[in-house]
């Protein structure tokens, strides 16, 4: 089956630690996506990345941070700087960056800080 | 620059009845209009899209949406409501030719009574 995977599904950090989350694909896509989602204020894009190797900063990246080292992964870590991470997080993918392709997304993780 | 507004967080209604879900955008370029669904503690599913064909689009589980250059539009509407459908919805914009991040609303949570 094709589709996103993330993992864990939920993730309990302590402060100061820092956390990695997993999203993989296997449809092929170029584009890939992290955002942040917290009750009431929608999905907030964390990072987003075009093509291996190159990704740009989305709106609240600051505490956060990824890689693209391969096509069909691309992970989140959750670094101490990042002062209220607890949070649901959604990975999604899309065929590229063109203004019409639709975003496939994860089943997300749940953070929470202890 | 490009923006998407829901004009409700939070939209009630009895099943079986009518469910209007409103979206309003700004783009300074053709957009292309996505909604998708989003059930508790789960990713999200696209619904339909427009991508300058026809300004009626129909999608999944009876909904359909008509974009209304106009009015700067694009509303969600099913003639009848199950207790299914009651999930988080989300509007989202998309610029071709402009910026081709998409830009999520802040999200209407339907609420289907019995």
């Amino acid at each position: 089956d094709g589709g996103i995977t993330q993992s864990p599904k939920y993730l309990f950090r302590k402060e100061g630690q820092n956390v990695t989350l997993s999203c993989e694909q296997n449809l092929n896509h170029d584009a890939m996506y992290w955002y942040r989602q917290d009750p009431g204020q929608g999905l907030r894009l964390i990072y987003y990345s075009q093509i291996v190797n190159d990704f740009q900063k989305g709106d609240i990246a600051e505490g956060y941070s990824v890689s693209r080292e391969k096509k069909e992964s691309f992970p989140l870590t959750v670094t101490s700087a990042q002062k209220n991470p607890t949070a649901f997080y959604l990975c999604a993918s899309s065929p590229g960056l063109a203004g019409g392709d639709t975003q496939y997304f994860g089943p997300g993780t749940r953070l929470t800080v202890l | 620059a490009q923006s998407v507004t829901q004009l409700d967080s939070h939209v009630s209604v009895s099943e079986g009845t009518p469910v209007l879900l409103r979206c309003n955008y700004s783009s300074s370029y053709s957009p292309s209009l996505f909604w998708y669904v989003q059930h508790p503690n789960k990713g999200l599913q696209l619904l339909l899209k427009y991508t300058s064909a026809a300004t009626l689009v129909k999608g999944i589980n009876g909904f359909e949406a008509e974009f209304k250059k106009s009015e700067t539009s694009f509303h969600l509407t099913k003639p009848s409501a199950h207790m299914s459908d009651a999930a988080e919805y989300f509007c989202v914009v998309s610029g071709v030719g402009g910026s081709y991040i998409p830009t999520f609303g802040r999200g209407t949570s339907l609420i289907v009574h019995p």
